[in-house]
This record gives C-alpha cells, sequence and structure tokens, in this order.
C-alpha cells in the first residue's frame, strides 16, 4: 500500500490529453515540499520529469506539465506520442514518516 | 556526461550479504545527497536510504533499518550499500539516485543492478 495514491492505469489515443493524479495527505503533498513525477520507459530507469509542483527540467517537453492542489497533483501530457507508453510515478517527501515516498505508479498506454 | 552507474548485484541466499556500489562520472558526488531506491519485480519504487554530502545525516526505511548501511567513498566518487541478513523480499533492482541538498527530488538516476535473493 503507497503512501501516495495514483491510479494503476490511463490510456489514450495519440495526440489526445491525458491527465494522471496523485492523492497524498497534509504529511507530504500538502506540506512545502512539493511533488515530483518521474516517467520510466519499458526496461528502463525512473527518469525526473516535472519537480516542485510544476517545473520541468532541462529537455523535457512542454506536453508535459505538473499542478498541484491541497493534497493531491496531477500530472497531464497533452498530444500523446507512443512514445509516452511507459510508467509514471509520483513522489513526496512525507514530515509524518520522515521519509521520501512514492505513489504505486500508473501505466500509461497510448492506444 | 553526467551519469551513475551502479555495480555489485546478483544472487545471494535468504541470511547472506551484498554490497552494492555506485560510482558517479561528471559530478563531485560528496557534494550531493546520495540515495538508494528500489523496485521489486513488477512493482513500483522504494526509498530505502539517504546520505548527506558531508556524512552526518543518514536515514533508512523501516524496511531496512538495522540490516542495510549506506556509505560513500569519495576517492572513488561512490556510493555503496552494505546489505547484509537479505530476505526473499529483498529481491528488487536497485537504483543510486541523487539529489542535491535542499530539494526533495532525485534529479538523476543510475541504470540499476538487479538483486535476487533465493535458495
Amino acid at each position: 500500500q503507497s503512501v501516495l495514491t495514483q491510479p494503476p492505469s490511463v490510456s489514450g489515443a495519440p495526440g489526445q490529453r491525458v491527465t494522471i493524479s496523485c492523492t497524498g495527505s497534509t504529511s507530504n503533498i500538502g506540506a512545502p515540499y512539493g511533488v515530483h513525477w518521474y516517467q520510466q520507459l519499458p526496461g528502463a530507469a525512473p527518469k525526473l520529469l516535472i519537480h516542485a509542483n510544476t517545473h520541468r527540467p532541462s529537455g523535457v517537453p512542454d506536453r508535459f506539465s505538473g499542478s498541484k492542489s491541497g493534497t493531491s497533483a496531477s500530472l497531464a501530457i497533452t498530444g500523446l506520442q507512443t512514445e509516452d507508453e511507459a510508467d509514471y510515478y509520483c513522489q513526496s517527501y512525507d514530515i509524518s514518516l520522515s521519509a521520501w515516498v512514492f505513489g504505486g505508479g500508473t501505466k500509461l498506454t497510448v492506444l | 556526461e553526467v551519469q551513475l552507474v551502479e555495480s555489485g548485484g546478483g544472487l545471494a541466499q535468504p541470511g547472506g550479504s551484498l554490497r552494492l556500489s555506485c560510482v558517479a562520472s561528471g559530478i563531485s558526488f560528496s557534494d550531493y545527497e546520495g540515495n538508494w531506491v528500489r523496485q521489486a519485480p513488477g512493482k513500483g519504487l522504494e526509498w530505502l536510504s539517504f546520505l548527506s554530502p558531508g556524512g552526518s545525516d543518514i536515514y533508512y526505511a523501516d524496511s531496512v533499518r538495522g540490516r542495510f548501511t549506506i556509505s560513500r567513498d569519495s576517492a572513488k566518487n561512490s556510493l555503496h550499500l552494505q546489505m547484509n541478513n537479505l530476505r526473499v523480499d529483498d529481491t528488487a533492482i536497485y537504483y543510486c539516485a541523487k539529489k542535491t541538498p535542499g530539494a526533495s527530488w532525485f534529479d538523476l538516476w543510475g541504470q540499476g543492478t538487479l538483486v535476487t535473493v533465493s535458495s
């Protein structure tokens, strides 16, 4: 049971927009540390996609965007491409657990 | 190119030990916070351990505290994870991940090394 809750799977057709939700609590997403997102392509290591709720590292396409409201966050992907097919994880720091925590991951399928 | 490369994984028996290494290139790893994160087969990511740049702060997840020890070798620009009293449920890919001091996200990951615990 992950501390952060994500839907197990989402899907969309090429060119469409999808969103992935991440729900936490006042001890993690709702705390000042914010939420971050990672993309894990099949057979590869995770890669930072979004940090501090909304910020894209250099090289990440602007098709990817993040938002946060209260104790929940969302990752949006617009203009879906087949290469976006991957697992996506949200992550935060939990001040009650004194630990860095992840969501269970969401598998994105591009139909 | 900045990268992290893990090694040391393999097959261990329950109760056995392994030592993982993570060598950094393109950066001075001792300037950053070192972490280990694992992923069991078909499962999600689990943070395991943190080591501050100066080595004064060390944290562990409850699942590994007392069995795993994180350390660094500044001369070899590397991070290590000594894993003792291994259990079957420690079977996973182990990733080294770096954090910039003050940030709460992992900005660079290694490719991972597979640890299998089985009799």
